[in-house]
């Protein structure tokens, strides 16, 4: 089966940029989802598609995917993004989820 | 807006018995795919199970294949799980999510989650 790793935590300085990775075998030629989970709440989708932002999240939330590594970039960090990131790809009839990374905004 | 609203948690002896519920409004319910995802207390997210629009085409986690029973009525605008033999390892909140629709593969609305507790 299909395995994302994710380092287990990430800090970042209030106002920098902090980077989230996820990596998988050639998971450049998968499409690679990122959801936002903070403390007690439910998940919320961030990326979708490697790269594309829904609606309502801020420009500050970006990704990209090349090779074996999917990078979420959160640009001017803020208090708010303290969270879980999780990636999501789709593998073979079903779903698989990387196993999350604590950013913690200093 | 989009809602989605899970209900049916509670505590369970093992190899019990619960059922599920989703119920989801503001969007067109039988034009998407469902899942239920679930969280283990301290633990990261698990895809349990999903369940295509029209329902004909379904897909299991392997740790709950033969055990749960996704459904859904398009009717109601409701999903269901149907979990039997429960273990204590099933312990989790369970989420329901939307599709992004359009083969998007992604989780594109969450409800708040519902929590199964399996304990003697």
């Amino acid at each position: 089966s299909y395995e994302l790793t994710q380092a287990p935590s990430v800090s970042v300085a209030l106002g920098q940029t902090a980077r989230v990775t996820c990596g998988g075998h050639n998971i450049g030629s998968r499409n690679v989802h990122w959801y936002q989970q903070r403390s007690g709440q439910a998940p919320v989708l961030v990326i979708y598609r490697d790269k594309n932002r829904p609606s309502g999240i801020p420009e500050r939330f970006s990704g990209s995917n090349s090779g074996n590594t999917a990078t979420l970039t959160i640009t001017r960090a803020q208090a708010g993004d303290e969270a879980d990131y999780y990636c999501q790809v789709w593998d073979t009839s079903s779903y698989v989820f990387g196993t999350g990374t604590k950013v913690t905004v200093l | 807006e989009v809602q989605l609203v899970e209900s049916g948690g509670g505590l369970v002896r093992p190899g019990g018995s619960l059922t599920l519920s989703c119920a989801a409004s503001g969007f067109t319910f039988s034009a998407y795919s469902m899942n239920w995802v679930r969280q283990a207390p301290g633990k990261g997210l698990e895809w349990v199970s999903s369940i295509s629009s029209g329902g004909r085409d379904i897909h299991y986690a392997g740790s709950v294949r033969g055990r749960f029973t996704i459904s859904r009525d398009n009717a109601k605008n409701s999903l269901y799980l149907q979990m039997s033999s429960l273990r204590a390892e099933d312990t989790a909140v369970y989420y329901c999510a939307r599709d992004a629709g359009s083969g998007g593969s992604c989780f594109y609305y969450w409800g708040q989650g519902t929590l199964v507790s399996v304990s003697s």
